[in-house]
C-alpha cells in the first residue's frame, strides 16, 4: 500500500530533550516536506526537500533539523524542544521535485512539550 | 498583508445547498492553485490542483482561479454531509507552497 508513515503519533516530552520524528514514503516520491499545523495559524511549511542531500528552509525552520540522506526517509529532529513548539506535525511527499503535484500526507504526530 | 488570506469560518450549510469557498493572495507569481480537504484526525488530502484561471470541474467539486484578481474558489454542489470537513487552499510556484489557514464546513443533514 503507498503510504507516508511517521512516528511517533503522539509524543509528550519535556523542554530541552531532543527528539527526532521519523517519516518513510514507498511511493519513491522526491519531494518531502514536514509542516505544522496549529489553531488559528492553519499548516506552515518548516522544511522541504527536492531530492535526497537536498534541503531547505520553509516558513517556520526555528528550532528545527532536518536531513536526507535516503530518498524514502525524512526525520524531523528537535534538538532543544519548547514548549512554543507544542504541535501537531504532518511530513508529505510528492512525486517529481515540486510540491504542486498531489501531496501524500502521513497521519500526523502530536507532540507536547512541557 | 498575509501571502494566501482564507476565512476559517465556521460555515455551516444545510444538505443539498451549494458551498463557496474562497482564498484571495497577494503575490502575483504563484503558478499553481489546490485545494486540500482535511477530515478530522486525517491529513489533508488533494481535491483539486489548476494553473490557469478559469474553472475546473471534477463531480461536484469546481474550482475557480481568477489571477486579476488574485482570488480562487470552490464550489460543491448538491453538498452532503461528509463533505463536512477544513478545506485548504494552497498555492505554489517553483519549490515554495503556502496554505490558507483553512475553512471549517459544516453541512447540516
Amino acid at each position: 500500500e503507498a503510504q507516508v508513515t511517521q512516528n511517533p503519533r503522539y509524543l509528550i516530552t519535556v523542554t530541552g530533550k531532543k527528539l527526532t520524528v521519523t517519516c518513510s514514503q514507498n511511493m519513491n516520491h522526491e519531494y518531502m516536506s514536514w509542516y505544522r499545523q496549529d489553531p488559528g495559524l492553519g499548516l506552515r511549511q518548516i522544511y522541504y526537500s527536492m531530492n535526497v542531500e537536498v534541503t531547505d528552509k520553509g516558513d517556520v525552520p526555528e528550532g528545527y533539523k532536518v536531513s536526507r540522506k535516503e530518498k524514502r526517509n525524512f526525520p524531523l529532529i528537535l534538538e532543544s524542544p519548547s514548549p512554543n513548539q507544542t504541535s501537531l506535525y504532518f511530513c508529505a511527499s510528492t512525486a517529481g521535485g515540486y510540491p504542486h503535484n498531489e501531496q501524500f500526507f502521513g497521519p500526523g504526530t502530536r507532540l507536547t512539550v512541557l | 498583508q498575509k501571502e494566501v488570506e482564507q476565512d476559517p469560518g465556521p460555515l455551516s450549510v444545510p444538505e443539498g445547498a451549494i458551498v463557496s469557498l474562497n482564498c484571495t493572495y497577494s503575490n502575483s507569481a504563484f503558478q499553481y492553485f489546490m485545494w486540500y480537504r482535511q477530515y478530522s484526525r486525517k491529513g489533508p488530502e488533494l481535491l483539486m490542483y489548476t494553473y490557469s484561471s478559469g474553472n475546473k470541474e471534477d463531480g461536484r467539486f469546481t474550482a475557480q482561479v481568477d489571477k486579476s484578481s488574485k482570488y480562487i474558489s470552490l464550489f460543491i454542489r448538491d453538498s452532503q454531509p461528509s463533505d463536512s470537513a477544513t478545506y485548504l487552499c494552497a498555492m505554489s510556484v517553483d519549490d515554495k507552497i503556502i496554505f490558507g489557514k483553512g475553512t471549517r464546513l459544516h453541512i447540516l443533514p
